[in-house]
């Protein structure tokens, strides 16, 4: 098992632009997330999915737009990029949205700077 | 709502020694558990240990232990014997039992960065 996989592993935009960060697992978990970290602020909860074709908002969702049409992936769009985005974003997936006590898998992170 | 406080930005450790980082969160819930993960410089996050709220006994993991006090909503992880590897940051994070309001996620206190000196 590859885990979970995030793709670019660093990315450097222009305020304004587009993208999609790609986030894959092939451990059939149900349940994945996005989170940005930022210095000193731990983690934080962007978007959720308890299965394909749901999602919902975390706790800093403004700027970014997911979709799950698989049950293996989960892309993360920002739509029109901001200085303010600037942060390390991972992805996470567990095996089921109602197992509060899994495991939450962690894939290796992309760097975004918004210029 | 729940928040999680790490209040010790940085720690040090001499190699082969025991260091404990703190950990402290507020809920109103009775059903959570706790989680310390650990980010080495290649960014990473890997699971160290886990606590269940409702069990008394406090998690082991080899040379990582917590010292679990739920009425003072304190949970510290114990590094034994340090080792050069342990080098990394480590956040504490809670995650709500509840059903109606679990969303699977974790709440991360801001982080523990701890060095190894040889």
């Amino acid at each position: 098992n590859a885990g979970v996989t995030q793709t670019p592993k660093f990315q450097v935009l222009k305020t304004g632009q587009s993208m999609t960060l790609q986030c894959a697992q092939d451990m059939n978990h149900e349940y994945m997330s996005w989170y940005r970290q930022d210095p000193g602020m731990g983690l934080r909860l962007i978007h959720y999915s308890v299965g394909a074709g749901i999602t919902d908002q975390g706790e800093v969702p403004n700027g970014y737009n997911v979709s799950r049409s698989t049950t293996e992936d989960f892309p993360l769009r920002l739509l029109s990029a901001a200085p303010s985005q600037t942060s390390v974003y991972f992805c996470a997936s567990s095996p089921r949205p109602s197992g509060r006590g899994d495991e939450q898998f962690f894939g290796p992170g992309t760097r975004l700077t918004v210029l | 709502a729940q928040t999680v406080t790490q209040s010790q930005p940085e720690m040090s450790v001499q190699e082969a020694e025991t260091v404990t980082l703190s950990c402290t969160y507020d809920t109103s819930e009775s059903d959570y558990y706790l989680f310390w993960y650990k980010q080495p410089p290649s960014r990473q996050m890997i699971l160290v240990i886990r606590q269940e709220a409702y069990k008394q006994q406090n998690a082991t993991e080899n040379r990582f232990s917590v010292n679990f006090q739920k009425a003072a909503k304190s949970f510290s992880l114990k590094i034994s014997d340090s080792q050069l590897g342990d080098a990394a940051m480590y956040f504490c994070a809670y995650r709500s039992g509840y059903g109606s309001s679990n969303t699977g996620k974790l709440i991360f206190g801001q982080g523990t960065t701890l060095q190894v000196k040889p």
